[in-house]
């Protein structure tokens, strides 16, 4: 149990251009949904928490018109990176906490190239 | 605030010896924990938590951690370890406003 899900698990894009990464639980209602980002070799940075129904809440320097976060259902969070630029490329990791759980499961994460 | 430490960048082990990974956390009252493990290019694995009770947890692959308050420290432990381990090893902690804190990690290498 507790399987969460993204695609795509790699894009390679070009400047200017919009990607979406989705993620999924497989197996449990989430009502909260993490977006990190991870450079090579560091730690996970937390970009933003999203819950079900509500606006997403954005961590210190994270541009929330760069990335649009949607968490439309129970089960399904998108991040769209818009007009994405070479220093968007990345490691984009999403987790999902059930319903009155503290315990947050990762996606297997989706590289992001932009060229 | 709240900050997790790992003082250990990379550790290198020969397969078959135990394994100790340190972390600390800097909270003021009683945090959740948790260690996950990453292998390259991959998503997080949760390796075991503790949220309250007994203080030794069990967790997969053969894992197990301990919660020392007097220490400020959840230490992750193998008896021994096995080539498949190496990856990267994230301990974090949840504050209690939803979000994770994570260290830095560390890389564990298995030596033949």
């Amino acid at each position: 149990g507790a399987v969460v899900s993204q695609h795509p698990s790699w894009v390679i894009c070009k400047s200017g251009t919009s990607v979406k990464i989705e993620c999924r639980s497989l197996d449990f209602q989430a009502t909260t949904m993490f977006w990190y980002r991870q450079f090579p070799k560091q730690s996970l940075m937390l970009m933003a928490t999203s819950n079900e129904g509500s606006k997403a809440t954005y961590e210190q320097g994270v541009e929330k018109d760069k990335f649009l976060i949607n968490h439309a259902s129970l089960t399904l969070s998108t991040l769209t990176v818009t007009s994405a630029h070479p220093e968007d490329s990345s490691f984009y990791i999403c987790s999902a906490r059930a319903i009155a759980q503290e315990t947050q499961y990762f996606g297997p994460g989706t590289r992001l190239l932009v060229l | 605030a709240q900050s997790v430490t790992q003082p250990d960048i990379h550790i290198t082990v020969s397969e078959g010896a135990s394994l100790e990974l340190r972390c600390n956390y800097s909270y003021g009252a009683t945090p959740y924990l948790f260690w996950y493990v990453q292998s390259p290019g991959q998503g997080l694995q949760l390796l075991l938590k503790y949220f309250s009770g007994d203080t030794l947890v069990q967790g997969i692959k053969g894992f197990e951690a301990e919660f020392k308050r007097s220490q400020s420290s959840f230490n992750l432990r193998k008896p021994s370890v096995h080539w498949s381990d190496a990856a990267e090893y994230f301990c974090a902690v949840n504050t209690g406003f939803q979000k994770l804190v994570f260290g830095t990690g560390t890389r564990l290498l298995v030596s033949p």
